[in-house]
């Protein structure tokens, strides 16, 4: 496998369910991001990793709770979601971002509606 | 503050014709430009990066964007348009940090 790996693709989940989201990155990169897509929004950063070690936490409830075990995973754990939840959820790596130049490389996403 | 407005939500063109999407950008300092692309049911993928080394930076694709300091802009272009661009363009920028600037997007229509 290369390049950054979401499962599942598509996740339906009730308002008490808990499931949880996995990024996978083979690029060797040192950086991952979790960002959330909805429809006629902007893309927004939700979490931010370096070296397993988390540096943003832009300001998201606490029914989303970010897992980095390792620098080639990341995990977004998911319990007592809202309808307004459901949106397309991005896995994202880079080579670092001190200086702002190393593009962002994502995953497919992981389509969740919460029912 | 940075910021990064893409003209036109919408843009339909027919094949084979000039591709031309606008991007606009503030920033108080020299930006990294970017260009990413989104197919249906995919994530964002890299077209282009403008790192200060040539103003005209070409991507895949045929994608290719100048940067206008003057005109703050970083419009993306195409000579001849294909069936398979039709997709949404994301234009971002980063001063450094992990603070990447997305715009709102621009999705991309081609009509036979």
């Amino acid at each position: 496998e290369t390049g950054v790996t979401q499962t599942p693709r598509h996740l339906v989940m009730g308002m008490t369910n808990k499931k949880s989201l996995k990024c996978e990155q083979h690029l060797g990169h040192n950086a991952m991001y979790w960002y959330k897509q909805s429809a006629k929004k902007p893309l927004e950063l939700m979490f931010v990793y370096s070296l397993e070690e988390r540096v943003e936490n832009n300001s998201v409830p606490s029914r989303f709770s970010p897992e980095c075990p390792n620098s080639s995973h990341l995990f977004l754990h998911l319990h007592t979601l809202q309808p307004e939840d459901s949106a397309l959820y991005l896995c994202a790596s880079s080579q670092g971002f001190d200086r702002g130049n190393s593009p962002l490389h994502f995953g497919n996403g992981t389509r969740l509606t919460v029912t | 503050a940075q910021s990064v407005t893409q003209l036109g939500s919408h843009v339909s063109v027919s094949e084979g014709a000039l591709v031309l999407l606008r991007c606009n950008y503030s920033s108080s300092v020299p930006p990294y430009l970017f260009w990413y692309v989104q197919y249906p049911n995919q994530g964002l993928q890299l077209l282009l990066k403008y790192t200060s080394a040539a103003t005209l930076v070409k991507g895949i694709n045929g994608f290719e964007a100048e940067f206008k300091k003057s005109e703050t802009s970083f419009h993306l272009t195409k000579p001849s348009a294909h069936m398979s661009d039709a997709a949404e363009y994301f234009c971002a920028l980063n001063t450094g940090g992990f603070k990447t600037i997305f715009g709102a997007g621009t999705r991309l229509f081609v009509k036979a």
